[in-house]
């Protein structure tokens, strides 16, 4: 079974709209759960995590995620898009295979901005 | 700081040639990843490892080899080049198990 499920290989948005990115994880791995971002021609940058704590989480750009462990989800939000966030975005988890070593992806979702 | 540093940035092989990418880290991290990345595939393992002289397979390490001799440095060594291995690779690194990945800037290899 998938650790990591995203849903929507493509998300259109206009400027301005509200962004919702999602992201199903299974409930057999620890909730340690992030969120990537990759420009074009660019490595992965970290946008945000959940370890432990709060289950609102806020991170870079204006960006924030709920964890939520009945729905094993943890979905990024923003409230405004900018046509600065076009790119594509990983949802990642730490599952208990080597030894919570390693990250594994999901297949990521490319948000597209419009004005 | 420079975080993680890959080279070379982009490589043309041809069929069955070898190489090797560099990865090279300065934040004293011990854990330390190689990834592929296709479309629509996300990131897939390729090797791991968790400290010096310690090293392990992912999800996909057929054609490929690793080491770990020092702390700062994991090169992946592609023995034969196939057009199979046509790929964006990453290395990444993180400080313990359970933390996030500090990701280098990749190196986009293909393989004619």
């Amino acid at each position: 079974a998938q650790s990591v499920t995203q849903l929507g290989s493509h998300v259109s948005v206009s400027e301005g709209a509200l962004v919702l990115l999602r992201c199903n994880y299974s409930s057999s791995v620890p909730p340690y759960l992030f969120w990537y971002v990759q420009y074009p021609n660019q490595g992965l940058q970290l946008l945000l995590k959940y370890t432990t704590g709060a289950t609102l989480v806020k991170g870079i750009n204006g960006f924030e995620a709920e964890f939520k462990k009945s729905e094993t989800s943890f979905h990024l939000t923003k409230p405004s898009a900018h046509m600065s966030d076009a790119a594509e975005y990983f949802c990642a988890v730490i599952p208990p295979a080597r030894g919570y070593s390693t990250l594994t992806f999901g297949k990521g979702t490319m948000l597209l901005v419009s004005p | 700081n420079a975080g993680v540093t890959q080279t070379p940035k982009f490589q043309v092989l041809k069929t069955g040639q070898s190489m090797t990418l560099q990865c090279a880290q300065d934040m004293n991290h011990e854990y330390m990843s190689w990834y592929r990345q296709d479309p629509g595939m996300g990131l897939r393992l390729i090797h791991y490892s968790v400290g010096a002289g310690i090293t392990d397979q992912g999800e996909v390490p057929n054609g490929y080899n690793v080491s770990r001799s020092t702390t700062e440095d994991f090169p992946l060594r592609l023995l034969s080049a196939a057009p199979s291995q046509t790929s964006v690779y990453f290395c990444a690194s993180s400080f313990r198990r359970n933390t996030e990945a500090f990701f280098g800037q990749g190196t986009r290899l293909t393989v004619v």
